[in-house]
């Protein structure tokens, strides 16, 4: 199985902060890999796919990035909707696995 | 507008059998492939199963293959997931995703609120 690392694990940032999140893949799963956004006591929901895509209807402020085994999330000015968890997860074979996750929280 | 609303989860013993279902609306159900995910209590995400669109081929993660199954009724615009031999560690939230794609399941661009699964003695 394809394994998928996040780093960090949890950061703490302010309003209006640029804040990364990076996925590292265990093997190369080319640009097949997508960003959820999850908020507590909610389903997840699709920010970025095909590694550098922006789902419909996500704010601009998101991107991605990379491509083999590394990828980068940005959010350009953080926002206060945007404090919440972000997973990676690649499509390239099977099992689709998930990163663990990334907490974003207030400083 | 798309909807997905799971149905079925409940408190269930170890080695039972459980049926989720999921009523999809909004879109062209039989284009789009399916899949189901959970996520157990205060962890990350795990893929479960996926069910292509049009060919209806069935996909299982390692910890649910040979315990599961995942099926569609196209007709009925529902997709289900038949859960056998259940262990403490199925316990969990688990969410019905649309697909973006009919074919290549794995990216999940609509997702149901989700329906919780217990399996407890």
């Amino acid at each position: 199985d394809i394994q998928m690392t996040q780093s960090p694990s949890s950061l703490s940032a302010s309003v209006g902060d640029r804040v990364t999140i990076t996925c590292r893949a265990s093997q190369d799963v080319h640009n097949f890999l997508n960003w959820y956004q999850q908020k507590p006591g909610e389903a997840p929901k699709l920010l970025i796919y095909d590694a550098s895509s922006v789902a419909e209807g996500v704010p601009s402020r998101f991107s991605g990035s990379g491509s083999g085994t590394d990828f980068t999330l940005i959010i350009s000015a953080l926002q206060p909707d945007d404090f919440a968890t972000y997973y990676c997860q690649h499509y390239e074979d099977l099992p689709r696995t998930f990163g663990q996750g990334t907490m974003v929280d207030v400083k | 507008e798309v909807q997905l609303v799971e149905s079925g989860g409940g408190l269930n013993q170890p080695g039972g059998s459980l049926r989720l279902s999921c009523a999809a609306s909004g879109f062209t159900f039989r284009t789009y492939a399916m899949s189901w995910v959970r996520q157990a209590p205060g962890k990350g995400l795990e893929w479960v199963a996926g069910i292509t669109g049009s060919t209806g081929g069935t996909f299982y993660g390692d910890s649910v293959e040979g315990r599961f199954t995942i099926s569609r009724d196209n007709s009925r615009n529902m997709v289900y997931l038949q859960m056998n031999s259940l262990r403490a560690e199925d316990t969990a939230i688990y969410y019905c995703a649309k697909d973006l794609r009919g074919i290549t399941l794995g990216t999940f661009d609509n997702w149901g609120q989700g329906t919780p699964v217990i399996v407890s003695s």
